[in-house]
């Protein structure tokens, strides 16, 4: 059975950092495309970045610069670096595994962790 | 980016009933298109893939169909555990983008 689960979330002021990991089970992390996907109070659903098991990465544009995506193969686990935060990254952070085809869908998603930017 | 847009917003029905979700792309995306359920505090469940292809375990009465720009999402016979919020997600280009959501809520 496969299962992800996010950690790392929290409380941060506008213009700090956070490292939020994704600890996979189930499934081999260096051997899959895996994604992160964020959700605002309230709102839908917004892709934030994904790396290709061959270490290949995209951000969506209002995290470039700003957000890094990372694995550790030897502890099975995803990362998102999130830096320089704004509070408009306030949401809940999910990790997914992606399929894909040109770019991705996601098909086994963690529970979530939640980070508040806020003075 | 390629912009995703949903109709309805809010969709009341009743359980029974046959409701149908739309779902239009900015651009032609093929059949590059996903549909997710997610329920009140809750992951997204994958419905669909590639328009129409059914994920392993996932009721009957949901199907996808569409190509191009329009796409829809069909539930056949509403049960108690369906309401929830639908989105689309297109899968063409990087970067992804979702629907804004369906709310699927009971009459």
């Amino acid at each position: 059975e496969v299962q992800l689960v996010e950690t790392g979330g929290g409380l941060i002021q506008p213009g700090g950092s956070l490292r939020l990991s994704c600890a996979a089970s189930g499934l081999t992390v260096s051997s899959n495309h895996m994604s992160w996907v964020r959700q605002a109070p309230g709102k839908g659903l917004e892709w934030v970045s994904l790396i290709y098991s061959g270490g290949s990465t995209y951000y969506e544009d209002s995290v470039k610069g700003r957000f890094t995506i990372s694995r550790d193969n030897s502890k099975n686990t995803l990362y998102l670096q999130m830096n320089s935060l704004r509070v408009e990254d306030t949401a809940v952070y999910y990790c997914a595994r992606a399929k894909i085809t040109l770019a991705g869908f996601f098909d086994y998603w963690g529970q979530g962790t939640r980070v508040t930017v806020s003075s | 980016d390629i912009q995703m847009t949903q109709s309805p917003s809010t969709l009341s029905a009743s359980v029974g009933d046959r409701v149908t979700i739309t779902c239009r792309a900015s651009q032609t995306i093929s059949s590059w298109l996903a549909w997710y359920q997610q329920k009140p505090g809750k992951a997204p469940n994958l419905l669909i893939s590639k328009a129409s292809s059914l994920e392993s375990g996932v009721p009957s009465r949901f199907s996808g169909s569409g190509s191009g720009t329009e796409f829809t999402l069909t539930i056949s016979s509403l049960q108690p555990d369906d309401f929830a919020t639908y989105y689309c997600q297109q899968y063409k280009s990087y970067g992804i983008t979702f629907g804004q959501g369906t709310r699927l809520e009971i009459k």
